[in-house]
């Protein structure tokens, strides 16, 4: 099946600082990816969607300015958590979308590991 | 109004026995598409089965297999001869618009925490 990696899995930060989390396809092209964050033993929320070449699309709620995401090439999104305080500390997981094959309906999202982002 | 229910917050199951996680959805759009997808504890989303809205016949993959209701609205999980390494969380997911734009964002429900014992 389809890969998406997800780096770093880990990340401890100080409060304030910038955090980068980067997601590739491994193995498509992906046009869209998704961000989305999940508190424990909650369920996924959608962040933002990333396409590639243009500005993402932020769900309701969610700050532009605090979470940047980048999505300059077919096989990379990248979120950035700006001035991060301890309430950012949460599991970070995006999607990766692979275009039709086989048909409608039949591609779907592949996940990556997730990056869990604790910060002090 | 929620898009996806899972009312089951635990499931537990005996090994090599069967069991049904439940999900409800909710959407006016003639075209969807339904997912599961498991968590094990250390996160990552494994993507099980899908059900397309205009699927005639019930999805299936290995142990796995969703039983679609449409008039019910319903996507039940069935997961066959469960074993200890099923434990984990589990979402149902909704994409809507699933013929025109098969990109789209997902729903998810709250997911059910199942339990396989020995």
């Amino acid at each position: 099946g389809a890969v998406v990696s997800q780096h770093p899995s880990r990340v401890i930060c100080k409060s304030g600082t910038s955090v980068k989390i980067e997601c590739r396809s491994l193995d498509f092209q992906a046009t869209t990816m998704f961000w989305y964050r999940q508190f424990p033993k909650q369920s996924l929320m959608l962040m933002a969607t990333s396409n590639e070449g243009s500005k993402a699309t932020y769900e309701q709620g969610v700050e532009k300015d605090k979470f940047l995401i980048n999505h300059a090439s077919l096989t990379l999104s990248t979120l950035t958590v700006t001035s991060a305080h301890p309430e950012d500390s949460s599991f970070y997981i995006c999607s990766a979308g692979r275009g039709l094959a086989g048909g409608p309906g039949t591609d779907t999202q592949y996940f990556g590991p997730g990056t869990r982002l604790t910060v002090l | 109004a929620q898009k996806i229910t899972q009312t089951q917050p635990g499931m537990f199951v005996q090994e090599k026995e069967a069991v049904t996680l439940d999900c409800t959805y909710d959407t006016s759009d003639p075209s969807y598409g339904l997912f599961w997808y498991k968590q094990p504890s250390s996160g990552e989303m494994i993507f099980l089965i899908y059900q397309g809205s205009y699927d005639q016949q019930n999805a299936t993959e290995g142990r796995y297999s969703l039983n679609f209701q449409k008039a019910r609205k319903s996507a039940n999980l069935v997961i066959s001869a469960s074993q200890l390494g099923d434990s984990a969380m589990y979402f149902c997911a909704m994409r809507e618009d699933d013929r025109g734009s098969t990109l789209g964002r997902l729903y998810f429900g709250r997911g059910t925490q199942l339990t396989v014992w020995p």
